[in-house]
């Protein structure tokens, strides 16, 4: 399919690791990127990764990718309340260089 | 980061009239930006894409007579809501890639919260 795929929530204990996971489907995507969105904000840009590497790392923020399962995961360590959002995964196409979101993970820390 | 604005964050406006949306980038040049709506609960779905000097590429599905868009500069893109009903009420983002960053790197707009009465 077109689609990228993530799940729709995912809760997290304050001061736990946070690890969303996506599923991406043009195995000649180049970048793929990790967007946090707050509520009625815009996007912003957390961490991206080229598709040549396998991980990425960036403060509290890590990058998994695995490419022959398309398969790419974001952790966040130590979880805090200001983590609190909407978390989208991002594919650069290939074939046509756009940018194809999945639906987004609602990341809710509970105290 | 490189900072890209939208103008205005949220209009509401009466049905049958048009409305303009303005993307800015600020501190870089950009020759393509593109413009995605999001629904409520919903992923970003891309719209178009607008190409600096000429004509938008438009999704399958998105009426281009209904949504003009617009790039006169490197660092200005405008998307025309025209004949605005209901159903177009949404949150329109626009994002442009730095020509420095040679398409690495993706940056937003705040969005633009459109809601027709």
């Amino acid at each position: 399919g077109e689609d990228v795929e993530q799940s729709l929530f995912l809760s997290v204990r304050e001061g736990d690791s946070s690890v969303i996971n996506c599923t991406y489907t043009d195995s000649s995507s180049t970048y793929l990127y990790w967007y946090k969105q707050e509520p009625g904000a815009g996007l912003q840009l957390l961490t991206y990764i080229f598709s040549n590497m396998d991980m990425k790392q960036d403060q509290r923020l890590t990058v998994l990718l695995n490419k022959k399962d398309k398969h790419l995961s974001l952790r966040i360590a130590d979880t805090q309340t200001g983590d609190s959002a909407i978390y989208f995964c991002a594919e650069r196409r290939g074939r046509d260089d756009k940018i194809i979101f999945g639906k987004g993970t609602r990341l809710h820390i509970l105290p | 980061g490189a900072v890209v604005s939208q103008h205005p964050s949220w209009v509401i406006c009466k049905s049958g009239t048009s409305v303009k949306i303005e993307c800015r980038s600020l501190d870089f040049q950009a020759t393509t930006m593109f413009w995605y709506r999001q629904f409520p609960k919903q992923s970003l779905m891309l719209m178009a894409t607008s190409n600096e000097g000429s004509k938008a590429t438009y999704e399958q599905g998105v009426e281009k007579d209904k949504f003009l868009i617009n790039h006169a500069s490197l660092t200005l893109s405008t998307l025309t809501v025209t004949s605005a009903h209901p159903e177009d009420s949404s949150f329109y983002i626009c994002s442009a890639s730095p020509l420095w960053s040679k398409n690495t790197e993706a940056f937003f707009g705040q969005g633009t919260r459109l809601t027709v009465v």
